[in-house]
């Protein structure tokens, strides 16, 4: 059972357009955090966010918490081929992450 | 340089023969987890540790065992792998274990199991 449901599971889209990646659940997280993995690598941390109804940028991706703390959502505005990669959201829930099954998405240029 | 590091980065086996995946994190973190990846599954954690002689179950720990006998190292045992083990297995490091569990992930391990 996928407690943490990630959509789309793969998006390709031209280089400048926008796109959004959706993680819900039913469940509350105390937190939830946002990875970028890379062929051949692990994932590496993009953001944590904490507070229901938090947003928070980073360059050209925005990252919002829904109020509830039960989902969040990624969007990214004139995406480039340097996005290309598996996004990944993970939920905390006492001492563990709950994870994902991740969004791969290729730029096109 | 801070970072988690396993070995062996790929690594192909017969059934039934035990092998260890080492991971070892030169940040002092207390908190050290294993996850397997697969395709359309996503990260599933198989045991985790929340210090020195501490370890707990993850969702899928059948099959696998864990020590944590120093902070810096987490080797995952396979005692007798099978098939179904093959996968990309993910040794994570964090400060701390709660609200913000931040995971520094090594670069991973491509395990075959024939």
């Amino acid at each position: 059972t996928q407690l943490l449901e990630q959509s789309p599971q793969f998006l390709s889209i031209q280089e400048g357009e926008n796109l959004t990646v959706y993680c819900n659940s039913s469940s509350v997280f105390s937190s939830l955090q946002w990875y970028r993995q890379e062929p051949g690598e692990g994932p590496v941390l993009l953001v944590t966010v904490v507070t229901g109804g938090e947003v928070k940028k980073l360059k050209r991706l925005t990252f919002q918490f829904g109020d509830a703390r039960k989902d969040s959502s990624l969007h990214i505005t004139a995406a480039q081929p340097g996005d290309t990669g598996l996004y990944l959201c993970a939920g905390a829930r006492n001492y563990q992450l709950i994870w994902g099954a991740g969004t791969k998405l290729i730029i096109k240029p | 340089e801070a970072q988690v590091t396993q070995n062996p980065r790929y690594l192909i086996t017969v059934t039934g023969k035990k092998l260890t995946v080492t991971c070892s994190q030169n940040m002092n973190h207390e908190y050290m987890s294993w996850y397997r990846q697969d395709p359309g599954l996503g990260l599933r954690q198989i045991y985790y540790s929340m210090n020195v002689e501490v370890t707990d179950k993850g969702d899928v720990p059948e099959g696998y065992k864990v020590s944590r006998k120093e902070k810096r190292n987490f080797p995952l045992i396979l005692e007798s792998p099978s098939p179904n083990q093959t996968s990309l297995y993910f040794c994570a490091s964090s400060p701390i274990a709660g609200v913000k569990n931040i995971q520094y992930f090594g670069a991973g391990t491509r395990l075959s199991v024939l």
